[in-house]
């Protein structure tokens, strides 16, 4: 069974760094693309970032373009969202999700969020 | 960047009613379209891929249609659980968009 589990949420002060981790199992995890996917308290879905399976493809945002960062370690099947420079804008849970292809796809698997609240 | 347009925005149904939500897409995405529902405090969950594939134990009521601009989720004999909200995603490439949502509420 996948599991997807987000970790490294948290309250930051705007302006500051934080780095979200994604812990997956139960799946072939190097064979697919990950992607983080962010939801503002009350709001719709915001795709944020995308890596391939093997980590030579990242794509972002507009809105976090040069402030996020996607990585992933197959040997150990995690992801990662390093955040910089963070803004009242950003506050929200954010998803680990699991793409249907090794890129871009469909997303069959979803962590349950790890919340971001950035206020000072 | 591709818009995804999800009409209406709120829609009030009855246990037993067939409905349909309708998204567009700002130019053609052939199919390379998904819908997911979403409950409250709950993660979306994927019921159709492809525009008109469904997702591995997602009941048959529920269906997908269109390609190019136009698509349609349609959820036949309403049921309790399915009050929710469904948003559209188009995955043709980056940026991927979603739909702004729609809410299906208990009339």
């Amino acid at each position: 069974q996948v599991q997807l589990v987000e970790s490294g949420g948290g309250v930051v002060q705007p302006g500051r760094s934080l780095r979200l981790s994604c812990a997956a199992s139960g799946f072939a995890f190097s064979t697919y693309g990950m992607h983080w996917v962010r939801q503002a308290p009350g709001k719709g879905l915001e795709w944020v970032a995308l890596i391939s399976d093997d980590a030579n493809d990242r794509y972002y945002a507009d809105s976090v373009k040069g402030r996020f960062t996607i990585s992933r370690d197959n040997s150990k099947s995690t992801v990662s969202l390093e955040m910089n420079g963070l803004g009242p804008e950003d506050t929200a849970l954010y998803y680990c999700v699991k793409s249907q292809s090794v890129v871009a796809g469909s997303y069959d698997s979803w962590g349950r969020g790890t919340l971001v609240i950035v206020s000072s | 960047d591709i818009q995804m347009t999800q009409s209406p925005s709120t829609l009030s149904a009855s246990v037993g009613d067939r409905v349909t939500i309708s998204c567009r897409a700002s130019q053609s995405i052939t199919d390379w379209l998904a819908w997911y529902q979403q409950r409250p405090g709950e993660p979306p969950k994927l019921l159709i891929y492809r525009a008109s594939r469904l997702e591995g134990g997602v009941p048959f009521r529920f269906s997908g249609s269109g390609s190019g601009t136009e698509f349609t989720l349609t959820i036949s004999n309403l049921q309790p659980d399915d009050f929710a909200t469904y948003y559209c995603q188009h995955y043709i490439g980056s940026p991927i968009t979603f739909g702004q949502g729609t809410r299906l509420d208990i009339k």
